[in-house]
């Protein structure tokens, strides 16, 4: 079956420390992002990639970092500079800006909280 | 800047009755598409009905439909016959060239 799997399922990060959450898919997209969700409050986008080797700042990209060398792969860097970086972190893909009208598809999340 | 606001943080509805949730949004954009997505306790995102703008039809799904006013820019999201398997946070959100804005949710609880 196709579809996103994010690694590992709950992270803890001690201070100064950097931690790299893992998403991989097998959906042949183009496009993938990595969001951020705190409680109560909806998905805000920290990276997006529309194709490899080439990625955009979201809307609160400080302190994270990542990487697009394969298609099928874009980890995210939690660094050290992320002063608050609990908090649940979903990957998606989708087939990119030609296909808006398609949905992104979600994996199952990472948790990452402050030792 | 594109927003989205829910201005229902918690909403519940007995079994088997209908149940509206509200979502309006603001875009520079002409042409993009909206989409609600759901998200149980076990936090994974599955999408539950999406609608382009260019078209006044509104979308249906099953129990689920829309009700997309474009000029009010609203966009909000009927579940007729409520099942308990309905309970989970709804997520409106608005595409912008492959880039999804969320709004803050709506949490649904289902009542037996």
């Amino acid at each position: 079956d196709g579809g996103i799997t994010q690694s590992p399922k709950y992270l803890f990060r001690k201070e100064g420390q950097n931690v790299t959450l893992s998403c991989e898919q097998n959906l042949n997209h183009d496009a993938m992002y990595w969001y951020r969700q705190d409680p109560g409050q909806g998905l805000r986008l920290i990276y997006y990639s529309q194709i490899v080797n080439d990625f955009q700042k979201g809307d609160i990209a400080e302190g994270y970092s990542v990487s697009r060398e394969k298609k099928e792969s874009f980890p995210l860097t939690v660094t050290s500079a992320q002063k608050n970086p609990t908090a649940f972190y979903l990957c998606a893909s989708g087939k990119g800006q030609a296909y808006s009208n398609q949905p992104q598809h979600f994996g199952d999340g990472t948790r990452l909280s402050i030792l | 800047a594109q927003t989205v606001t829910q201005s229902q943080p918690e909403m519940s509805v007995q079994e088997a009755e209908t149940v509206t949730l509200s979502c309006t949004y603001d875009t520079s954009e002409s042409d993009y598409y909206l989409f609600w997505y759901k998200q149980p306790p076990s936090r994974q995102m599955i999408l539950v009905i999406r609608q382009e703008a260019y078209k006044q039809q509104n979308a249906t799904e099953n129990r689920f439909s829309v009700n997309f006013q474009k000029a009010a820019k609203s966009f909000s999201l009927k579940i007729s016959d409520s099942q308990l398997g309905d309970a989970a946070m709804y997520f409106c959100a608005c595409d912008r060239g492959s880039r999804l804005t969320f709004g803050e949710g709506t949490q649904l609880t289902v009542n037996p």
